[in-house]
């Protein structure tokens, strides 16, 4: 059974279009985030939701809209792609304490993005 | 967050413990260190994470030192399967930031025959 799954696996696309990555964990997880990793390999955090809520907003792009249907679920949608879209996306989710004392976050096999 | 610095590449043979560094001096005494690596086309999977005392787990050691400056993390009979880049996290400890992993350049890890 698959942990965190993503689709599309790869999405190619033409500047302007309008484009959403699905992403569905069966963990039970209370948050779920979205990970880009760009063409240097760096990954970087986007967003963060805790129970439909968003709780993290790393000053991404407004065409960028992250949509929490509910706890299992995390879409992103985005508007207008960029040639500076093109990545690979990750989805994640971890329970969420009150603690730090255990956050281990579940990563899924990612979306590659490749806008022409 | 507390920054790290990692070596950016390690070689090890295949069957030989694999020993990976990683520094961070200000660190806090609330915040944990987290270990993930990321095979080559996967997403990133979590290793080990620890506070003060050593931790041991399926997959890894870690070692933190007395003053938590530094860490290493142990494979202790890498395989071919463990070539990845591994990344030392140090998380914000709680409030809005909570659950943010900023993954840095991380290491190389390769493992040959």
């Amino acid at each position: 059974d698959t942990a965190v799954s993503q689709t599309p696996k790869y999405l190619v696309t033409q500047m302007g279009n309008d484009k959403s990555i699905k992403c569905e964990q069966n963990l039970g997880h209370d948050t779920m985030y979205w990970y880009k990793q760009d063409s240097k390999k760096f990954l970087k955090i986007m967003f963060s939701y805790n129970n439909k809520e968003l709780i993290i907003n790393e000053t991404v792009p407004n065409r960028f809209s992250p949509k929490s249907p509910d706890k299992a679920h995390l879409n992103l949608h985005i508007n207008s792609l960029e040639l500076g879209d093109s990545a690979v996306y990750f989805c994640a989710s971890s329970h969420r304490t009150i603690t730090s004392s255990y956050n281990e976050q579940f990563f899924g096999p990612g979306t590659r993005l490749t806008v022409l | 967050d507390a920054k790290t610095t990692q070596p950016p590449s390690m070689d090890c043979a295949e069957g030989r413990a694999a020993n990976l560094p990683c520094n961070h001096s200000t660190i806090s005494g609330n915040e944990y260190v987290y270990w993930y690596r990321q095979i080559h086309s996967q997403g990133p999977q979590y290793i080990i994470h620890g506070l003060k005392n050593n931790e041991t787990n399926e997959m890894a050691s870690l070692i933190i030192t007395e003053d938590r400056k530094s860490s290493t993390l142990i494979l202790p009979h890498a395989t071919l399967r463990d070539t990845a880049v591994y990344y030392c996290i140090v998380p914000p400890p709680g409030g809005t930031s909570y659950g943010k992993l900023t993954f840095g350049q991380g290491t190389i890890l390769t493992v040959h025959p």
